[in-house]
């Protein structure tokens, strides 16, 4: 099991792009799944995307234009960057492991981030 | 997409009672990659069952999975009083992976 740490901007006006960075000290990076999961204050959790082992990107779609994820497995971190922000991206935004390699559900989730989008 | 419906929306329910929640899924859920997480206020979700029916590291055995392709149930025996928060199911068998709309189990 390991702790995922988060860091990021957590106040951003419209129309910025939001930066999030996430990952562990110790403990297997690149066999595993990794996901960026959010949470609207109030509401449900909403998928957001994944990288896997190869390493392999995937989006939800709802998001796909406005999201890119990086990974540096040498550093052991993965980012979430999602453009053009409007309130309706104000959430707590979780990373998370998959409990084993190549499964997808996670076991190991970061602290969380409020990003709150105002002006 | 497919959409997870969880019933009922609030579950009443005292300590020592069984807990029966259900996540209903719009189509067939593959290889029943079907996940359930317990949230708690403040706190980032906990990973209860995974693969419909496997219990992660450290879940007590009063937490069990159940269900395949559309019809998913989690059931808790002899509630304690930490179980009561919100639970939410979520598949992964087809992407985008989605979650239910959550559950609150709260104190009768």
């Amino acid at each position: 099991q390991v702790q995922p740490q988060q860091w990021g901007a957590g106040l951003l006006r419209p129309s910025e792009t939001l930066s999030l960075t996430c990952g562990i000290s110790s403990g297997s990076f690149s066999a595993y799944y990794w996901s960026w999961i959010r949470q609207p204050p109030g509401k449900g959790l909403e998928w957001i995307g994944e990288i896997n082992h190869g390493p392999m990107y995937n989006y939800n779609p709802a998001l796909k234009s406005r999201v890119t994820i990086l990974v540096d497995t040498s550093k052991k971190q993965f980012s979430l960057k999602l453009s053009s922000v409007t309130a309706a991206d104000t959430a707590v935004y979780y990373c998370a492991r998959g409990v084993r390699p190549k499964v997808v559900a996670a076991r190991d989730w970061g602290q969380g981030t409020l990003v709150t989008v105002s002006s | 997409e497919i959409v997870l419906t969880q019933s009922p929306g609030t579950l009443s329910l005292s300590p020592g009672d069984r807990a029966t929640f259900s996540c209903t899924a719009s189509q067939s859920v593959d290889n029943s990659y079907l996940a359930w997480y317990q949230q708690k206020p403040g706190q980032a979700p906990r990973l209860l069952i995974y693969d419909a029916s496997l219990r992660a590291t450290g879940i007590p055995d009063r937490f069990s999975g159940s269900g395949s392709g559309t019809d998913f149930t989690l059931t808790i025996n002899r509630l304690e009083p930490e179980d009561f928060a919100v639970y939410h199911c979520q598949q992964y068998g087809s992407s985008p992976y989605t979650f239910g709309q959550g559950t609150k189990l709260e104190i009768k």
